[in-house]
């Protein structure tokens, strides 16, 4: 059974710090990794996606993927309330299986 | 470009009615899944469909069933409803090792 696991949270954060999300994954073979976002009552938002070991930035969000560790993170510059929701990690495995995902973080930013 | 279409967007079922969940797409996606979301739970997999004609089983398909006749439309059917079937149901689409494009998902209670 592959797995995806995330701290529950709540995670809260002051308006302007920086917001830092971890997701471990069980299945080695795993070659993409995504991070959405998802707000209370809606479905989730694809916001990155990363592949190769190493950062990836786009605005604020970096994504950061260790296959050795079998960790992925997010982090979120200069956090505004608008960030607040829940985060998905999502996990593809080898063989294009369907994404598994993480049960979520839920981040609060505090103005 | 309406993207992933599913409706309704609530419905109330009584223990042992039926209903047929629609979801439309209109990217040309060839994979579709649909997952169910429950509080703290985050998201499971029920059924996906990697093309027209071709369905398979995710990880808790007890209780459903689906077709995908067309490349657009991938129906979820719950026969004989039971109150563990309270949820939200979420119908994807992707190209095949892609980040998903979510509808906006159907509120489902079982009473």
């Amino acid at each position: 059974q592959k797995e995806v696991e995330q701290n529950s949270g709540p995670l809260s954060v002051p308006e302007g710090a920086i917001a830092s999300l971890n997701c471990t994954y069980s299945d080695r073979g795993s070659q993409s990794f995504f991070w959405y976002r998802q707000y209370s009552g809606k479905s989730p938002e694809l916001i990155m996606s990363i592949y190769s070991n190493g950062d990836k930035e786009d605005g604020r969000f970096t994504a950061q993927l260790n296959k050795a560790s079998q960790y992925v993170s997010l982090l979120i510059r200069d956090s505004q309330p608008s960030d607040s929701a829940t985060y998905l990690c999502a996990v593809f495995g080898a063989g294009n299986t369907p994404l598994v995902f993480g049960k979520g973080t839920r981040l609060s930013v505090i103005a | 470009n309406a993207g992933v279409t599913q409706t309704p967007k609530f419905r109330i079922l009584k223990i042992g009615q039926s209903m047929t969940l629609q979801c439309a797409q209109d990217m040309n996606h060839n994979y579709m899944y649909w997952y169910r979301q429950d509080p703290g739970m985050g998201l499971k997999l029920i059924y996906y469909s990697v093309g027209a004609g071709i369905t398979d089983k995710g990880e808790v398909p007890n209780g459903y069933n689906v077709s995908r006749s067309t490349t657009e439309d991938f129906p979820l059917r719950l026969e004989l409803a039971a109150p563990s079937q309270t949820s939200v149901y979420f119908c994807a689409s992707s190209y095949s090792n892609g980040g998903y494009t979510f509808g906006s998902g159907t509120r489902l209670t079982v009473v």
